[in-house]
C-alpha cells in the first residue's frame, strides 16, 4: 500500500535559522498536503499543492511539489518560536489521505 | 469558523469493554474520516465515510470498528471490545470534498484521547 516517510523525525534550530523537512511517497500521488500540528493540538491543514513541481510560499514557509509527483519539501526560513510543533505531510492516492510520521520542530531561544 | 467537535475529550475504560466516540462535523461537509494518533507517533487513517457508507479503510480498521452517522449531524466510531493497545488520540475529520484528484482540505476536531486500562 501507499507510504509516506518524511524526514527527519526531529530537527532542533537556532532562532533565526533556516531547515528543511524532506516527504517521500512510494507512489505517485494525485496532491500533498500540509499540517501542522502544536504540542497538545490537532493537525491543522497549511496548504495543498496539486501541479508537478508546484511551489508555494506562505510568508516564511515555502513549500515544494516534485517534478514526478513523489516528494516534497517544506522549507521555513528564519525560525520563530511559533514555529514549534510538528509538521505532518499528506499524500493523496486512491481516494485516502496518508500522513507522514512527521517533523517535530523545536527552536532554541 | 465552523469547527469540528468530538466528545468527549477524554474516555477511560477497562479492556474489552465497547466505547462510542461521537464527532459532529462540519455542517455543509460530506466526507468523515477517522484517523489515530498514539503518543508521539504519526497520525494514522483508520476509515473515510461518504454517501451513508464507508468509502475506504485501513488494515487497522477490522471487524471490532464500526462508524455510523445515525442522524443529520453525528458521524461515530465504535470500538467492540476494546484492546490495550487501541489506547490512543483519535481525530474526527471532515472535508468538503474528495476524488480522484483533488480533496478538500481536512478539518479536524480536537480528538478524544482513549485510554484503554
Amino acid at each position: 500500500g501507499q507510504q509516506v516517510m518524511q524526514i527527519p523525525q526531529y530537527q532542533h534550530v537556532q532562532e533565526g535559522e533556516d531547515f528543511t523537512t524532506y516527504c517521500n511517497s512510494s507512489t505517485t500521488l494525485s496532491n500533498i498536503q500540509w499540517y501542522k500540528q502544536r504540542p497538545g493540538g490537532h493537525p491543522v491543514f497549511l496548504i495543498q499543492l496539486v501541479k508537478s513541481g508546484e511551489v508555494k510560499k506562505q510568508k516564511r514557509l515555502t513549500f515544494q511539489f516534485g517534478e514526478a509527483k513523489k516528494n516534497s519539501s517544506l522549507h521555513i526560513t528564519a525560525t520563530q518560536t511559533t514555529d514549534v510543533g510538528t509538521y505532518f505531510c499528506a499524500g493523496y492516492a486512491d481516494y485516502k489521505l496518508s500522513f507522514g510520521a512527521g517533523t517535530t520542530v523545536t527552536v532554541r531561544a | 469558523e465552523p469547527e469540528v467537535t468530538q466528545t468527549p475529550s477524554h474516555q477511560v475504560t477497562q479492556m474489552g469493554q465497547e466505547v462510542i466516540l461521537r464527532c459532529v462535523p462540519i455542517s455543509n461537509h460530506l466526507y468523515f474520516y477517522w484517523y489515530r494518533q498514539i503518543l508521539g507517533q504519526k497520525v494514522e487513517f483508520l476509515v473515510s465515510f461518504y454517501n451513508n457508507e464507508i468509502s475506504e479503510k485501513s488494515e487497522i480498521f477490522d471487524d471490532q470498528f464500526s462508524v455510523e452517522r445515525p442522524d443529520g449531524s453525528n458521524f461515530t466510531l465504535k470500538i467492540r471490545s476494546t484492546k490495550l493497545e487501541d489506547s490512543a488520540m483519535y481525530f474526527c475529520a471532515s472535508s468538503e470534498a474528495a476524488g480522484v484528484i483533488y480533496n478538500s482540505p481536512l478539518h479536524f476536531g480536537n480528538g478524544t484521547r482513549l485510554t484503554v486500562t
